[in-house]
């Protein structure tokens, strides 16, 4: 079965403080690998697809990469703004398309 | 096309209770899928249409739920005898067809159920 762990499950940094969110995730075979971002009361909002090991996206202050067992979602210079639940998943190259989840890791923001 | 669009936002239902849930896809999207997101979790999946197709149920979906999307358009999520344990945040997304989907679903907006 596939499973995705995210780390820390809480962070709270100050404005400008860099840092980095891991999600370690198993999966037979990867299709592809999912940031989204969730704002409360809100759907998950996507950021990046990653497809194979090495590869980096980047949005903003948001760079996401990716190895054969865990992404990381760097957040550059964090601003209040960027306060979100960051949400994991990953998609099995077996299935249809079905995502599989992590918790999640609460990022609070303090100006 | 705005994204997709869920009805209502918030519903409020007593135990023992029948609820059915609507979701509007994004138009040109074939794939709808609907997740289940409690507090603190992330969504789970439950069940997965292409057009009109129902193609893969959740062992999640119990023998209350059941979801349909006639014509390939909107789709529905019915629960009936509602259980407390069914209090949670009801998700709907839409994606293109293709092997993958490079900018992954469209989540709408959610609908919460509260079964008191």
């Amino acid at each position: 079965e596939d499973q995705v762990t995210q780390s820390p499950e809480a962070l709270r940094l100050q404005e400008g403080e860099s840092s980095s969110l891991n999600c370690s995730y198993t999966v037979s075979g990867l299709r592809g690998l999912f940031w989204y971002r969730q704002d409360p009361g809100k759907g998950p909002e996507f950021l990046f697809t990653l497809y194979s090991a090495g590869e980096e996206k980047e949005k903003e202050r948001l760079k996401a990469t990716l190895t054969k067992k865990e992404s990381f979602l760097h957040i550059t210079a964090p601003k209040p703004e960027d306060s979100a639940t960051y949400l994991c998943a990953v998609q099995a190259s077996y299935g249809n398309n079905r995502l599989a989840f992590g918790k999640g890791n609460q990022v609070v923001v303090i100006p | 096309d705005t994204g997709v669009s869920q009805d209502p936002r918030h519903k409020i239902t007593k135990r023992g209770q029948n609820v059915t849930f609507r979701c509007d896809p994004i138009s040109e999207h074939n794939r709808l899928y609907w997740y289940r997101q409690t507090l603190g979790q992330g969504p789970e999946f439950l069940t997965y249409f292409q057009n009109e197709a129902q193609l893969e149920k959740s062992r999640l979906l119990s023998d209350r739920f059941s979801a349909e999307r006639p014509k390939g358009s909107f789709s529905t999520l019915e629960i009936q005898r509602t259980e407390q344990g069914d209090s949670a945040m009801y998700l709907c997304a839409s994606s293109p067809g293709g092997a993958t989907s490079g900018y992954g679903y469209t989540f709408g907006s959610g609908t919460r159920l509260t079964v008191v």
